[in-house]
């Protein structure tokens, strides 16, 4: 089945311990984003990638490390957690970077930072 | 600056009625437009897009969009709401080489019976 799968769904972590939500799709795409949403905010991108190795800041990358050594896998990497870093993440992918493909999400990981 | 406005974070209508929920777009270059609904505790799912073809955009489950360039405006209807319909609806807006995506922050559509 063609997904998006994201892990953990749930999380629940102090300020300062650094954390990595995994993301992995099996649909051999090129283009893979992270997204948090915020009530009141709608959802606003973190970082893309285009493909393996290139990776560009979205609209609120502050706080946030990505990397894409394989084209399946984006993880989402905080390295210092804070309280403002509380939401919901939203990993995704399409066919083509180029292009208007339809963007496939995952589930969703809850994170909360205490 | 690309952006994506939706007028109402929350609507409310009766089953049967007609649903309407609206976004507009500022975009520098010529936009794509996107509708997703999202579901309690789910991700995403794409309704409907337009992409430069027919204005008039048929998607899933019987809504559809139109592009008005003159409005900048992407409503999304639907002639008959169903209980199921109940979701919360973002509009986006594709840009900067097809690679960043702007979201509106969404409407909750309420469905009474």
């Amino acid at each position: 089945e063609a997904q998006v799968t994201q892990n953990p769904r749930y999380l629940i972590t102090v300020t300062g311990k650094k954390l990595t939500v995994t993301c992995s799709q099996n649909m051999n795409h090129e283009y893979m984003s992270w997204y948090r949403q915020d009530p009141g905010l709608g959802l606003r991108q973190i970082y893309y990638s285009m493909n393996v190795e290139v990776t560009d800041k979205g609209d609120v990358p502050e706080g946030y490390k990505v990397s894409r050594k394989e084209k399946r896998n984006f993880p989402l990497i905080l390295e210092s957690p804070s309280p403002n870093q509380t939401s919901l993440y939203f990993c995704a992918s399409k066919g083509s970077s180029g292009g208007t493909d339809t963007q496939y999400f995952g589930p969703g990981t809850r994170l909360t930072v205490l | 600056a690309q952006s994506v406005t939706q007028l109402g974070s929350h609507v409310s209508v009766s089953e049967g009625a007609l649903v309407l929920l609206r976004c507009n777009y500022s975009s520098s270059v010529p936009p794509y437009l996107f509708w997703y609904v999202q579901y309690p505790n789910q991700g995403l799912q794409l309704l409907l897009k337009y992409t430069s073809a027919a204005t008039l955009v048929k998607g899933i489950n019987g809504f559809e969009a139109e592009f008005k360039k003159s409005e900048t405006s992407f409503h999304l209807t639907k002639p008959s709401a169903h209980m199921s319909d109940a979701a919360e609806y973002f509009c986006a807006l594709l840009s900067g080489g097809y690679q960043k995506v702007t979201f509106g922050i969404g409407t909750k559509l309420q469905v009474i019976p």
